[in-house]
């Protein structure tokens, strides 16, 4: 059970707009900032925003980043085939004193 | 360029001992905090434990705690995951990611951050434990 509450699953169509939640608490995403990453089949994560709204260098602006209170969301539009993958939010834990994962969100491309 | 390379996973027995080793290139590697995160066969992302930069802090996961033991040689640009009395659970995929932070505050045994997120990730090595 991750610290970090998101949706198992989000789909969209080519060219639409979808957001994936991630839920946490005063002690994480509500004193601290917020992370994504993104896994591609097969492959490693890849950081995708950081500080809840900064894109790494490289990663298309279609990709955004907010946070309000203890909830974060991101938002990917004009979705793209090669966008399916899994993306996971997260955000250093005051408690637990390390960083701390969502359980990720499957994005599926219709 | 800035690269991780783990290496040393493998089938090991539960109870049995394994150690991780992580190749870093590209970067400073003295001047960053170290993760290892781990990835069980169709789960999410866990962060095992971390070491700073000059070795004085470090953090475990709960689930760890007391069987691994993280470290680092600054002059081999290398970190490391001794993992002992491994259990079944401990399957996964092992990932060395850099770490990006910015210490808020720290005290004798602990800092937080003003921000904190690993920017570069390994290739990732596994290990399965089974009988």
């Amino acid at each position: 059970q991750s610290v970090l509450t998101q949706p198992p699953s989000a789909s969209g169509t080519p060219g639409q707009r979808v957001t994936i939640s991630c839920s946490g608490s005063s002690s994480n995403i509500g004193s601290n900032s917020v992370n994504w990453y993104q896994q591609l089949p097969g492959t490693a994560p890849k950081l995708l925003i950081y500080n809840n709204n900064q894109r790494p260098s490289g990663v298309p602006d279609r990709f955004s980043g907010s946070k309000s209170g203890t909830s974060a969301s991101l938002a990917i539009s004009g979705l793209q085939s090669e966008d399916e993958a899994d993306y996971y939010c997260a955000a250093w834990d005051d408690s637990l004193i390390g960083p701390v994962f969502g359980g990720g969100t499957k994005l599926t491309v219709l | 360029q800035v690269q991780l390379v783990e290496s040393g996973g493998g089938l090991v027995k539960p109870g049995g001992s394994l150690r991780l080793s992580c190749a870093a290139s590209g970067f400073s590697f003295s001047d960053y905090y170290m993760s290892w995160i781990r990835q069980a066969p169709g789960k999410g992302l866990e962060w095992v434990s971390y070491r700073s930069s000059s070795s004085r802090y470090t953090n475990y996961a709960d689930s760890v705690k007391g069987r691994f033991t993280i470290s680092r040689d600054n002059a081999k640009n290398s970190l490391y995951l001794q993992m002992n009395s491994l259990r079944v659970e401990d399957t996964a995929v092992y990932y060395c990611a850099r770490d990006s932070a910015e210490m808020r505050y720290c005290n004798s045994t602990s800092c937080q951050p003003h921000y904190y997120y690993m920017d570069v990730w390994g290739k990732g090595t596994t290990v399965t434990v089974s009988s």
